[in-house]
């Protein structure tokens, strides 16, 4: 099992549509959880973080926790074309080393 | 502006050669960290580092070493070259702490092994 799993996507949504996107983690001791957004050829810019249960919301971004069912998900409302991107899940652990699950490619359509 | 910068955006290089990625940061972080990228298996961890002349082994630390005699630069070495290092190889730092710093990345650079 992956440290840090999440739904393989490609995911595809009409523009204005609702994404979500979901990852799973196995280290109970996890504290920090952040989504992480890649567009093709470029590096990972961070987009939201999480570290209590509950929801976190910005802009168009909400962040959920659920730290028992070890469940972190982000919420994309009002879906751009611009949104099309990779998302990845971290979870940081021991003496701060991130682990990062595979991402999801969502697509935006017009 | 917090930056962390590579050395390069792409390179070349030739089977068996001894390459250098350079990773520098200016935001007076502790940790550091050199994954790589590739198709299909997400961010992978090669090595990282919490303090000068410290390191820790990743993920997948075979066929890599590294360097960090100052706090701001961390350096990849890929000791013999295979074309199956060819990858997007991403610098990254944060703070230490357990909680709620997150690692900020460098622009990548894209290596290939001819």
């Amino acid at each position: 099992q992956k440290e840090v799993e999440q739904n393989s996507g490609p995911l595809s949504v009409p523009e204005g549509a609702i994404a979500s996107l979901n990852c799973t983690y196995s280290d109970r001791g996890s504290q920090s959880f952040f989504w992480y957004r890649q567009y093709s050829g470029k590096s990972p810019e961070l987009i939201m973080s999480i570290y209590s249960n509950g929801d976190k919301e910005d802009g168009r971004f909400t962040a959920q926790l659920n730290k028992a069912s070890q469940y972190v998900s982000l919420l994309i409302r009002d879906s751009q074309p611009s949104d099309s991107a990779t998302y990845l899940c971290a979870v940081k652990g021991w003496a701060g080393k991130s682990t990062f699950g595979d991402g999801t490619t969502l697509t935006v359509k017009p | 502006d917090v930056k962390v910068t590579q050395s390069s955006r792409y390179l070349v290089k030739r089977t068996g050669e001894k390459v250098f990625l350079e990773c520098v940061q200016d935001m007076d972080h502790e940790n550091m960290f050199w994954y790589r990228q590739d198709p299909g298996l997400g961010l992978r961890l090669i090595y990282f580092s919490y303090d000068v002349k410290m390191k820790e082994k990743g993920d997948i630390p075979e066929g890599y070493s590294v360097s960090r005699e100052k706090k701001e630069r961390f350096s990849l070495i890929l000791e013999s070259a295979s074309t199956n290092q060819t990858s997007m190889y991403l610098c990254a730092s944060s703070f230490p702490d357990r909680g709620n710093t997150e690692a900020f990345f460098g622009q990548g650079t894209r290596l290939t092994v001819v």
